[in-house]
């Protein structure tokens, strides 16, 4: 079975754009979150979606948004990108949305802001 | 407030060398759960084991094995006979039940670079 795919895998932007990653979970999965990891720290939480609805955001501002599809797919935007927000950005599929439950991570994609 | 912390940085092994990572955690809630994840130099995080707090029994699986004391609020990660394929960034994190709807938001420590040289 394939596992979390995300894309693109690199992207380089400039200051003030806006930019949209995708993800695809494990076939199954319901419940899909986003994470951000900053060279050299841990990943902290975006969002976690399930069943297309919000389930829960972490300490990001309005410019970060995300939505899930009705297969389940997801995708997180970012606007008027800041040269903080390069960084790593991971997507993580669990089969349980109202239980916590394994996460499975995808390759991320590596967003860089210049 | 919750807050997990991996105080080792950095560590340096020879391979066939046991180690152990630590991960202090801090929490209000009674009912919550552990994890540690391996992050390769790709950086897709691979997941390693789940605990919950309810369950005090330490765990092996094949060189692995976790220590988890709740008097201490230490969930330990140890490598028997380490191998250079250990090589990785290690990261443990922390996901309470009762946290509103999100279920799945996972805190995780800074984490800590294993090098295993040969």
């Amino acid at each position: 079975d394939a596992g979390v795919t995300q894309s693109p895998t690199h992207l380089i932007k400039t200051r003030g754009q806006q930019v949209t990653l995708r993800c695809s979970p494990i076939s199954g999965h319901k419940s899909v979150s986003w994470y951000q990891q900053v060279l050299g720290q841990g990943p902290q939480f975006i969002f976690q979606y399930y069943e297309k609805e919000e389930r829960g955001r972490g300490n990001f501002p309005d410019r970060f948004s995300a939505r899930q599809f009705p297969n389940y797919s997801s995708e997180l935007n970012v606007n008027a990108l800041l040269l903080g927000d390069s960084a790593l950005y991971l997507c993580a599929s669990s089969s349980s949305g109202t239980s916590v439950s394994e996460q499975f991570f995808g390759p991320g994609t590596r967003l860089t802001v210049l | 407030a919750q807050k997990v912390t991996q105080a080792q940085t950095e560590i340096s092994v020879v391979e066939k060398e046991d180690v152990t990572l630590d991960c202090v955690y801090e929490t209000r809630d009674t009912t919550y759960y552990l994890f540690w994840y391996k992050q390769p130099p790709s950086g897709e995080l691979v997941f390693l084991i789940r605990r919950n707090s309810f369950d005090e029994q330490n765990e092996i699986s094949g060189r692995y094995s976790w220590n988890f004391q709740k008097s201490t609020s230490s969930f330990n990660f140890t490598i028997t006979a380490s191998q250079v394929v250990d090589s990785a960034v290690y990261f443990c994190a922390l996901s309470e039940a009762s946290y509103g709807g999100a279920t799945n938001k996972l805190i995780f420590g800074t984490g800590t670079l294993l090098a295993v040289q040969p």
